[in-house]
């Protein structure tokens, strides 16, 4: 069955520094989003990202769609203490309605 | 923020009890989706709905059913909970189909089970 994984699975980061999460399915996808999930609460949407090669940004955050719509990636300038929780992807193929969610990364931010 | 209801947000059951899990939005959401997410994990989905009447398994093997009598509301129910099903189920809706737009999905609180 379809697989999404995310690499990598911990990461602690000083404040200030750069943070990077990448998201690799094992089939072609039709659209990816981004969720992010604070420590004992719900996923809440980031962003969705549709075409191949597509980038969008949202003040520190870039997100990025492979060419052959297979990865992903999401990259974070400059944390924040605020920045600090699991961020998921979810990829949906063409004809169906479910996503699944890639494994997670789980950011701490250090002050 | 969106708004999506779950009750009950915490339950402490005993082995072979039947449970049900209320889902409920206000949004005129189309599509409905049950997660079960241990704590730090991934979520794993277990039941979608894209309308009324129609309901569909998800990728992990549950032993819970769905029913979508009417757009608004998703319950999921467990016949005899087991000390298998704690975990923490997440209830989610989104808009849009496969046309296009962004088909964002909106979490409910989340009901955190304990089957002892």
């Amino acid at each position: 069955g379809q697989q999404v994984m995310q690499i990598p699975q911990y990461q602690h980061v000083q404040e200030g520094e750069d943070f990077t999460t990448y998201c690799n399915s094992s089939t072609t996808l039709s659209n990816i989003q981004w969720y992010k999930q604070r420590p004992g609460g719900h996923p809440v949407f980031l962003i969705q990202l549709v075409k191949s090669g597509e980038v969008k940004k949202q003040k520190r955050l870039t997100f990025q769609f492979g060419e052959a719509k297979k990865n992903s990636s999401l990259h974070i300038t400059a944390t924040q203490t605020t920045d600090v929780g699991t961020y998921f992807c979810a990829g949906r193929t063409s004809g169906t309605y479910k996503y699944i969610f890639g494994t997670g990364t789980r950011l701490k931010v250090l002050a | 923020e969106a708004d999506i209801y779950q009750t009950p947000r915490y339950l402490v059951i005993g082995t072979g009890k039947k449970i049900t899990l209320e889902c409920s939005q206000t949004m005129g959401h189309d599509k409905m989706y049950w997660y079960q997410q241990d704590p730090g994990m991934e979520l794993h989905l277990i039941h979608y709905s894209y309308g009324v009447n129609s309901t569909e398994k998800g990728d992990l093997s549950s032993e819970s059913t769905v029913s979508r009598i009417r757009t608004e509301h998703f319950p999921l129910t467990l016949e005899s909970a087991r000390p298998s099903h704690t975990s923490q189920y997440l209830c989610a809706s989104s808009e849009y189909g496969l046309a296009g737009g962004t088909d964002t999905q909106y979490f409910g609180p989340g009901t955190r089970l304990t089957v002892l």
